[in-house]
């Protein structure tokens, strides 16, 4: 059973930068037939994708990031990783990681996520 | 970006009750639609795919139609473990967007 677990701080500053982990254990970060997402929840607002990478080095970002967002992973142990960089109050969120299929590109499995607050 | 508009936001029904979820989008999409269920402090979880194909394990009174910009989830007969919040997802072009959620609770 592949499961996926988010880590990282609860609480980041204003215009730092928020980073956080993404454990896959039941499956391998380096097959070809799945993207590794990143996707948020504000509090009371929708579902927002950040981004996404896949294993072959292809990776794309929501232009409403502006440029912030950076995704990488680390396939000696089995993590991926989410690093948002000036982050203001509107980047609190709920944020969760996800294995998503390549085609279509829908999350197939998704970590329990985790609250990050940006505040002073 | 691809506008996915669900309706209603939430809907009130009984265990047995039919149950149906609507989903537009801003711009045609073929089937490129998943929905999700999502129970509160748990991840969320793929119900079907391609619009109407059901991922592994899905029960059978859970059934999703439509294509272009108009789709349907429909729950036949609603069960205690089906209240939830549910989501729809275009997958036809990035950023992929979600639907706002439909909440259904206890009548």
């Amino acid at each position: 059973q592949v499961q996926l677990q988010e880590s990282g701080p609860g609480l980041v500053k204003p215009s730092q930068t928020l980073s956080l982990t993404c454990t896959v254990s039941g499956g391998s970060i380096s097959s070809g037939d799945f993207y590794w997402s990143w996707i948020r929840q504000p509090p009371g607002k929708g579902l927002e994708w950040i981004g996404y990478m896949y294993y072959g080095g292809r990776s794309d970002y929501n232009p409403s990031l502006k440029s912030r967002g950076t995704i990488s992973l680390d396939t000696s142990r089995n993590q991926f990783s989410l690093r948002l960089s000036s982050v203001t109050a509107a980047d609190t969120a709920v944020y969760y990681c996800a294995r998503v299929l390549v085609r279509p590109a829908h999350p197939d499995y998704w970590g329990q996520g985790t609250l990050v607050t940006v505040s002073s | 970006d691809i506008q996915m508009t669900q309706s209603p936001s939430s809907v009130s029904a009984s265990v047995g009750d039919r149950v149906t979820i609507t989903c537009r989008a801003s711009q045609d999409i073929s089937s490129w639609l998943a929905w999700y269920q999502r129970k509160p402090g748990k991840a969320p979880e793929l119900l079907m795919y391609g619009a109407s194909s059901f991922q592994s394990g899905v029960p059978s009174r859970f059934s999703g139609s439509g294509s272009g910009t108009d789709f349907t989830l429909t729950i036949s007969s609603l069960q205690p473990e089906d209240f939830a919040t549910y989501y729809c997802q275009q997958a036809n072009s990035f950023p992929w967007t979600f639907g706002q959620g439909t909440k259904v609770e206890i009548k």
